[in-house]
């Protein structure tokens, strides 16, 4: 089934810890972007990225990072977690050109002690 | 940067009532703006979207209005039904040399009673 695949689904990590969440998408899409999710906040942009190897910086894009080598795959890395991490992520995709609604991925769940 | 405002945050309605939901924008290039549905536990999935050559699109018993000027667009549920009960984000997007991204509204809590 076409879309885009989030992994892990959920994650408990101890702060300090360095943490990829993966993102897949066989779309073909060449915008990519990553969300977090906080109660009564709505979704917050961290990072995005428009083609394949380039990459620029949402909203909320300090202690994380991304990579972009590809067309399907947009990691998204938290070098050494804190507890203020603690969120839904959401991996997102849409055609680039003109104004196009994202498609989103399952999300993943993450808990930083 | 743009900013979105979303009311209310929750609203409850009776079942087969209307629903109602606002939101604002501060940006006057944006010229996307989707609509999204989240249950509980779930994906935000794209219900309904309007670009700012239009002022008003409807899909059976979901419509939304786009008022450019005075930079607000509403989306109107009719005939509610319990299944309709979730979390509704407007989100606003321009195409320009940078992101493309989406900025959301804080979200909406629809109660459909049955």
């Amino acid at each position: 089934i076409a879309g885009i695949t989030q992994a892990p689904t959920s994650q408990i990590l101890a702060a300090g810890r360095r943490m990829t969440l993966r993102c897949t998408q066989d779309m073909r899409h060449n915008a990519m972007y990553w969300y977090r999710q906080d109660l009564g906040l709505g979704l917050r942009l961290i990072h995005y990225s428009n083609t394949a190897g380039t990459t620029g910086k949402g909203e909320v894009p300090d202690g994380y990072s991304v990579s972009r080598a590809n067309t399907d795959d947009f990691p998204l890395t938290l070098a050494s977690a804190v507890p203020s991490q603690t969120s839904v992520y959401f991996c997102a995709s849409s055609d680039s050109e003109g104004a196009q609604p994202q498609h989103f991925g399952d999300g993943t769940r993450l808990s930083i002690l | 940067g743009e900013n979105v405002e979303q009311h209310p945050s929750t609203l409850s309605v009776q079942e087969g009532d209307s629903a109602v939901i606002k939101c604002t924008y501060s940006d006057s290039a944006s010229n996307y703006f989707p609509w999204y549905k989240q249950e509980l536990g779930k994906r935000p999935q794209l219900i309904i979207d309007i670009r700012s050559n239009v002022g008003e699109k409807k899909d059976q018993r979901i419509a939304v209005t786009l008022n450019k000027t005075a930079k607000h667009f509403s989306l109107h549920i009719t005939e509610t039904q319990p299944e309709d009960s979730a979390v509704y984000f407007c989100a606003a997007s321009k195409r320009d040399t940078g992101r493309r991204a989406l900025t959301f509204g804080s979200g909406t809590r629809l109660q459909v009673q049955p």
